[in-house]
């Protein structure tokens, strides 16, 4: 969904370096959301903000951290990469108006790779 | 807690036959229950949801999904698969009413359709 666009789209990393993936929204939603996929696992929450200033942990949320540096933007961290960090990582944004039958909207997705 | 099952890891079906992609849910309470696919090098897109109401629930590109109470399933259908249905679906329930932000995933299922 052009909407929800992240940077960067492809990464490989090495052991031990800290890193960002940014995710940005032209929805306007009030919500975003960073998961993480897993071949065979589906879709993990890792971190979720329902805005600037309420960031909440997912199920996940070990070895990462988050920022919400706006309405429209949501950064994810691994402050010291390790191989098991290795996945796809999806941000997705929802729009608190629609009520609680919301879907989410994703984004393209950023492959991580730490070697 | 909730959890989502999607008993079968691949798909296949012949173009132009009907198919069915299956799911079953726990949750307490009402569930809202969501159907998203996703294409290679994409991310999820939304295709339907159950909310309330009709049992069965019409969503994009002539996918329909049938919510079954007792049996806690929400199965994905199409009468007639296209070599362009082939993806991954991932299934997902959030309990209803407010508060519930959840959204817990199915592992996916590949579907493949052939030619």
């Amino acid at each position: 969904d052009a909407d929800v666009t992240q940077t960067p789209r492809n990464r490989i990393t090495k052991t031990g370096k800290r890193i960002m993936l940014e995710c940005s929204q032209t929805k306007g939603h009030d919500r975003m959301y960073w998961y993480r996929q897993d071949p065979g696992l589906g879709l993990r929450l890792i971190y979720y903000s329902f805005d600037v200033k309420d960031i909440n942990k997912g199920e996940i949320s070990d070895g990462y951290s988050v920022s919400r540096q706006a309405q429209a933007k949501f950064s994810l961290s691994l402050e010291s990469a390790i191989p098991n960090q290795t996945a796809l990582y999806f941000c997705a944004t929802s729009d608190s108006s629609q009520g609680p039958s919301y879907e989410q909207y994703f984004g393209p997705g950023t492959r991580l790779t730490v070697t | 807690a909730q959890s989502v099952a999607q008993p079968e890891d691949q798909v296949n079906v012949a173009e132009g036959n009907p198919l069915t992609v299956k799911c079953t849910y726990s949750v307490s309470g009402n569930p809202y229950l969501f159907w998203y696919v996703q294409y290679p090098n994409r991310g999820l897109q939304f295709l339907l949801k159950y909310i309330t109401g009709d049992n069965l629930v019409k969503g994009s590109y002539g996918f329909e999904a049938e919510f079954n109470k007792s049996q806690t399933s929400f199965h994905l259908k199409k009468p007639s698969a296209l070599v362009s249905d082939s993806a991954l679906y991932f299934c997902a329930v959030r309990r209803s009413g407010a508060g519930s932000y959840q959204l817990t995933f199915g592992k996916g299922t590949k579907l493949s359709v052939i030619p």
